[in-house]
């Protein structure tokens, strides 16, 4: 099961920055937070990940709460191609890497 | 450009034939992992390699088999075993197949029966 909630749908308009949230209650410390993204009928493309500290990259931010109980990845221009379902995940650093993707969030970006 | 090749993009069994589905990788990659996706679902890991000639059984492994002969090379055999085969098929490698890796994935394999 995936140890991870997110909300099902989010608007953002387009150029405006998406902020979209997701829980964690129950990571332990060698857990990491990744987040990646599926536009329809594609691959998982990988954004980004941490574990501790906020991170950042060409493609987003991520911000992890103190108690790392949760997280808020940042588009912080959204554009139309920004729309897709974004997945929350987080994996032990010793695991196989076996990915439990949940249901997501669908983010609609609107001109 | 370096990235991971999923071929064919389209894929039509009949009943009782197997099919193999193709996944290559120039990364570098040492492990690899093949996953399927119903519609509407998340990614569920059908097996998992580590490193050439080794391979792990997933959570959905009956019906399908693998082989990891070449360290770029991942193939998965859908067999007649598996009797809903019809999925997005999705292959996926990592540096290495730990957790605080990132797993790159190809653009899928659609499988449909005739």
């Amino acid at each position: 099961d995936a140890k991870t909630t997110q909300p099902p749908s989010m608007d953002c308009a387009e150029g405006r920055a998406a902020n979209l949230p997701c829980n964690h209650s129950t990571i332990s410390g060698n857990e990491y937070v990744y987040w990646y993204r599926q536009i329809h009928s594609q691959g998982p493309q990988y954004i980004i990940h941490g574990l501790k500290n906020n991170e950042t990259n060409e493609m987003a931010s991520l911000i992890i709460t103190e108690d790392r109980k949760s997280s808020t990845l940042i588009l912080p221009h959204a554009t139309l191609r920004d729309t897709a379902v974004y997945y929350c995940i987080v994996l032990d650093s010793s695991n196989t890497g076996k990915l439990i993707f949940g249901q997501g969030t669908t983010l609609q970006v609107k001109p | 450009d370096g990235g991971i090749t999923q071929s064919p993009k389209y894929l039509f069994r009949k009943e009782g034939q197997n099919v193999t589905l193709s996944c290559e990788q120039n990364l570098n990659h040492d492990a690899m992992y093949w996953y399927r996706q119903d519609p509407g679902q998340g990614l569920r890991l059908i097996y998992y390699s580590q490193i050439v000639n080794d391979f792990q059984k997933g959570d959905i492994a009956e019906g399908y088999s693998v082989s990891r002969e070449k360290k770029e090379s991942f193939p998965l055999t859908v067999t007649s075993a598996q009797k809903n085969p019809t999925a997005f098929y999705l292959c996926a490698s990592s540096v290495q197949g730990m957790g605080n890796q990132p797993q790159h994935f190809g653009d899928g394999t659609r499988l449909s029966i005739l």
